[in-house]
């Protein structure tokens, strides 16, 4: 079946140091692609998708792109920051299936001054 | 304004007890979504509805029955709750069933049973 496999975290980082959470997926067809962000007692909120091979995510400085032949779609930021600290879903939409969203287990990011 | 609310926001209660959490989006869109986060912050959906219409039940239990009086609200009612049942739950909807459509989701119900 459909599944999204995350790296583990927590990931502890200082600020302005450079982020990536490793992504990959396993899906039928051509899935799209999506990160969303919980920040602490919040629900979740998307902060960038891409629904394509090659299309490259992007906001608030972090950039996902989309690589079918490695079926991966890792975020990265150039230069974290404290209120950057959250937890980090990737999440894959099947082609086929009532628009259901599977999630990876999730990456807790914190960010030190 | 608030584009999807929960209520309530936290909820504490005993085993065995029958309790309902509510969903409503004034996003005016046909999707709603229930899905439920352990404590491992691992995150699966349970319901899907578009239109009033069941589309999604991912194998939950039948002691959970949401319930979709409109397109505007999507209730989840939990009959004899267990342990196991404590979790956040997230509603969220989205335009509708396109594969483009982003999904919006609400705060989230912290349900703890004792």
């Amino acid at each position: 079946g459909d599944s999204v496999t995350q790296m583990e975290g927590p990931v502890t980082l200082s600020e302005e140091a450079f982020l990536t959470i490793n992504c990959t997926y396993t899906a039928t067809g051509y899935p799209s692609l999506f990160w969303y962000v919980q920040y602490p007692g919040e629900g979740l909120q998307l902060l960038l998708k891409a629904t394509k091979a090659d299309d490259k995510g992007s906001n608030k400085g972090f950039e996902a792109t989309y690589r079918k032949e490695t079926t991966s779609f890792h975020l990265e930021k150039g230069s974290v920051q404290v209120s950057d600290s959250a937890v980090y879903f990737c999440a894959l939409r099947p082609p086929l299936g009532g628009n259901k969203l599977v999630f990876g287990a999730g990456t807790i990011l914190r960010v030190k001054s | 304004d608030t584009a999807v609310s929960q209520t309530p926001k936290y909820l504490v209660t005993q085993m065995g007890n029958d309790k309902s959490i509510k969903c409503e989006q004034n996003l005016g869109h046909d999707t709603m979504y229930w899905y439920k986060q352990d404590s491992k912050k691992f995150l699966k959906i349970m319901f899907s509805y578009n239109n009033k219409e069941l589309i999604i039940n991912e194998t939950v239990p039948n002691r959970f029955s949401p319930k979709s009086p409109d397109k505007a609200h999507l209730n989840l009612h939990i009959n004899s709750l267990e342990l196991g049942d404590s979790a956040v739950y997230f509603c969220a909807s989205s335009q509708n069933l396109a594969s483009q459509e982003t999904q919006y989701f609400g705060p989230g119900t912290r349900l703890l049973v004792l």
